[in-house]
Formats: structure tokens, sequence, C-alpha cells
């Protein structure tokens, strides 16, 4: 079974349009986050929910706004798409045990967002 | 803030060269590090990580040592093979359930 999934792959979409990225962990973790990495490879965290509650907000752009309907989703609507915004984005998920300083997150398979 | 510095890329080596791919950090405290590997055209999987300083992670031929006092988190493998090639991602993370600070990643290609 896939732990952390991602739909759709990829995604193409006109500038302007507003799309949605969805994903969802099966591994009981607390903690989700979304990260956008550009074309030069580089990972920047975008978003991390805790118990769907917002606790890590970068300085990304009011377009973007995540949704965690329960602990085990955090979905990613964005509006009026432009052309930066092409990247792969990746959601994530790790536990929230204090003690278990040693958690890796589990990664998806990321969403290829082209914007035309 | 906290930060990773990874040397920049691509890496070329033949099959069977020895792999070294340098890491350091900038944190205050003592956070966890992991190496991340990503094949192409797939999402990012853990290779190793280490907790406190002179731990040592490994996996799949791969090591890194946690230097605390060169703020260090080197990898390294001794004969690397054609299905290593992937960019590596160094991180580091202050607390459990925080992000991920990762460094710029370093693409590597081995050759047959």
């Amino acid at each position: 079974d896939t732990a952390v999934s991602q739909t759709p792959k990829y995604l193409v979409t006109q500038m302007g349009n507003d799309k949605s990225i969805k994903c969802e962990q099966n591994l009981g973790h607390d903690t989700m986050y979304w990260y956008k990495q550009d074309s030069k490879k580089f990972l920047k965290i975008m978003f991390s929910y805790n118990n769907k509650e917002l606790i890590i907000n970068e300085t990304v752009p009011n377009r973007f706004s995540p949704k965690s309907p329960d602990k085990a989703h955090l979905n990613l609507h964005i509006n009026s798409l432009e052309l930066g915004d092409s990247a792969v984005y990746f959601c994530a998920s790790s536990p929230y045990e204090r003690s278990l300083l040693n958690t890796e997150a589990f990664f998806g398979q990321g969403t290829r967002l082209t914007v035309v | 803030g906290n930060s990773v510095t990874q040397m920049e890329g691509p890496v070329t080596l033949s099959e069977e060269a020895f792999l070294t791919i340098n890491c350091t950090y900038t944190a205050t405290g003592y956070p966890s590090l992991f190496w991340y590997v990503q094949y192409p055209g797939e999402g990012l999987q853990l290779l190793l990580k280490a907790t406190k300083a002179d731990d040592k992670g490994s996996n799949k031929g791969f090591e890194a040592t946690y230097r605390k006092e060169t703020t260090s988190f080197h990898l390294e493998k001794g004969s690397v093979q054609v299905s290593d090639s992937a960019v590596y991602f160094c991180a580091l993370r202050k607390a459990a359930g925080n992000k991920l600070t990762f460094g710029g990643g370093t693409r590597v290609l081995v050759k047959p």
C-alpha cells in the first residue's frame, strides 16, 4: 500500500486557472507538509499542518491555500495559476512525537505542474 | 536560521569509483541530519539518518557521520553503481514534526 499518495501525478493547465492537488497518507502521522521543487531541484517548504492545524506557512503567495479536512489529508489549492508556479510539488508526512527526534518525513511521488 | 549547504553537481563518476558528497549545516542546538535520494522521475526516499554527534548512518553501502565539531554530514560510498545515479539531498530537522531544511541537492551520474 502506498504510504503517501498524491494526485494527479501530472497536471498541465493554462495561466489563470484554478487547480487542486490532493494528498493522503495512511501512516497515522500527525503532521503533513507541502514542498515545492523548482527546475533546479531546489526543495523548499511551503506549508505544514499538525492535526489539521497550520503550523508553518512560509512566504507563499496567498493564491496557494492548503486545506486539511482531517489529519490524513492535506490538499493544495492554487488560484489564478502563473507561469512561475510550474514546478514539482511534494506532499510529505511525519510523526509528531517529541521523543522521536530522528523520525524522517515520508514523501509522495510528486505532482509535476506545468502552467502554459 | 537553519541552513544546509552541499556541493553543487553534477558529479560524474565511473562505476566502482569512490563517491563523496560534502554537506555542512548551520543550526543552533542539536539537529537531526538526513540524506534523501531522488531517483529519476521519483519522489524522495530516505537514504540514512543520524541524530547525535558521532552517530554514523548507513544504508545500501552509503555512510555519513554526524560531525558536530565541523557541522558536517558528508555522504560516502566506496564503490558506486550505475543504479546510484540520482539527486542526493542533505537535510536537517530541529524537532519532531518540524520541517526539513534541505540543501540544494547534488546530481550524481555514474557511467558504466
